[in-house]
């Protein structure tokens, strides 16, 4: 799987906006964006995927830079239950053998009250 | 929404001893995992399964390890023989296909203390 960069950690404060960025220089044409994240003592739960366009959904938005080199997942509102372990992971969109999902160290999130 | 669910959450054993995880994977779904996370390290890869048959496995997943769905809706993580390293929470997962970005689905884990 092709390598993610993000920061170790990231701050916010409960109700503002955060952004999580991840850098992906070497992204194959065929490789999705997935965003995963991991609360304490929990497993992994998905948040949300795309390809090529920003994409929304109830938990987060994921919006792809036009060369998808890097990209950011927006969380609208922070709440202290998003404070977690975010992982930005490629998965090849062809790939049909059911090989794994690599995570790297993520991000991790804290929201201040 | 359905969900992986995972027995037991907590499991306490002796070294040596052989351990039995179990999952209920999300009833559709043709793809299953086995990840393992260490205390305070990544979440790591150990096997898929598809189709009745181990399709891809890490260096970690050695001849201590097996994988079976006996049943069609169980799918099981045994370790023969138990070592103190073995300690630590293991997740599994399903999806019903991996082309075009299809999401997998984590359960919460099992906790293995092995002493």
């Amino acid at each position: 799987d092709a390598k993610t960069t993000q920061p170790n950690s990231m701050e916010s404060n409960e109700e503002e906006p955060v952004h999580l960025p991840c850098n992906h220089s070497t992204i194959s044409g065929t490789d999705y964006i997935h965003w995963y994240r991991q609360l304490p003592s929990q497993g992994p739960e998905y948040v949300i995927h795309g390809l090529t366009s920003n994409v929304n959904n109830r938990m987060a938005s994921l919006a792809i830079a036009e060369d998808r080199k890097s990209s950011t997942l927006i969380l609208h509102r922070a709440t202290l239950r998003d404070a977690a372990v975010y992982y930005c992971i490629l998965r090849d969109g062809e790939e049909t053998s059911g090989s794994r999902l690599t995570f790297g160290e993520g991000t991790q999130l804290t929201v201040n009250p | 929404e359905p969900e992986v669910t995972q027995t037991p959450s907590h499991q306490v054993t002796q070294m040596g001893q052989e351990v039995i995880l179990r999952c209920v994977p999300i009833s559709n779904h043709l793809y299953f995992y086995w990840y393992r996370q260490i205390l305070g390290q990544k979440v790591e890869f150990l096997v898929s399964f598809y189709n009745n048959e181990i399709s891809e496995k890490s260096e970690i997943f050695d001849d201590q390890f097996s994988v079976e769905r006996p049943d069609g809706s169980n799918f099981t993580l045994k370790i023969r023989s138990t070592k103190l390293e073995d300690s630590a929470m293991y997740f599994c997962a399903s999806t019903f296909w991996l082309a075009n970005g299809n999401t997998i689905y984590f359960g919460e884990g099992s906790w293995l203390t092995v002493v």
